[in-house]
């Protein structure tokens, strides 16, 4: 697609379900990158594909959260048990290999009540 | 962690006026970026400076690096209203993984008409 795009926009759940979010990242871009950010604060990063391996999830939380990306394009981030303080603006982004800049999505708005 | 720290951390010009963004970071870098975010969604890739250069425009934006105050400053010349966002830097960790884009918290920058 033209951009990188991330399914839902907005998800609310109750404290304790599980919940995946879903990036479509641009073809062709074999890095794609997770990052979480809360209001009055910068991205913080979680997970970093290259491919269909995770190259770096040093930045998950505690294992409650989870991706993947089984064909090295779309890539789903799962979080179990969810918990009030995962409420945040989760960001997708992908590039090219190599790095430089990234093209990020809208991002998923997750609410836990 | 943040690497990168903007300051100030809000800014409030009239359009025409010239905005100038400051960001420091800690540790050595091989390329600094700068990252604007209109209403806490996406953010889009703005500019990249490697260690090696000293000064990249692109358009209205300016971008210095400092590598020996560990610094970096983007101009943003003739300012518009639709310039209103939020601007962050960004850096990979020297020799870490190239995922691991570090943001700071970000400049808030206000453009009255």
């Amino acid at each position: 697609g033209a951009g990188v795009s991330q399914t839902p926009s907005n998800k609310v759940t109750e404290k304790g379900k599980y919940v995946e979010l879903r990036c479509d990242p641009i073809s062709g871009h074999t890095a794609l990158y997770w990052y979480r950010q809360s209001l009055g604060q910068g991205p913080e990063f979680l997970i970093y594909f290259q491919g269909t391996g995770a190259a770096d999830d040093s930045g998950l939380p505690n294992d409650r959260f989870f991706a993947v990306r089984p064909e090295g394009s779309v890539s789903t981030l799962k979080i179990q048990r969810t918990e009030r303080g995962d409420s945040a603006v989760y960001l997708c982004a992908s590039s090219l290999p190599g790095g430089g800049g990234y093209t990020f999505g809208s991002g998923t708005r997750l609410t836990v009540v | 962690s943040q690497q990168g720290e903007e300051d100030p951390q809000a800014l409030s010009i009239q359009e025409g006026e010239n905005a100038t963004m400051n960001c420091s970071y800690k540790t050595s870098i091989n390329n600094l970026q700068w990252y604007r975010q209109n209403s806490g969604r996406g953010l889009v890739h703005l500019i990249l400076i490697r260690s090696n250069e000293r000064e990249k425009h692109s358009g209205r934006l300016r971008v210095t690096l400092d590598t020996s105050k560990k610094s970096s400053s983007l101009l943003i010349t003739a300012s518009r209203a639709a310039d209103t966002a939020s601007y962050f830097c960004a850096t990979p960790p020297y020799g870490g993984s190239q995922g691991n884009l570090i943001f700071g918290k970000g400049t808030k920058l206000s453009v009255k008409p």
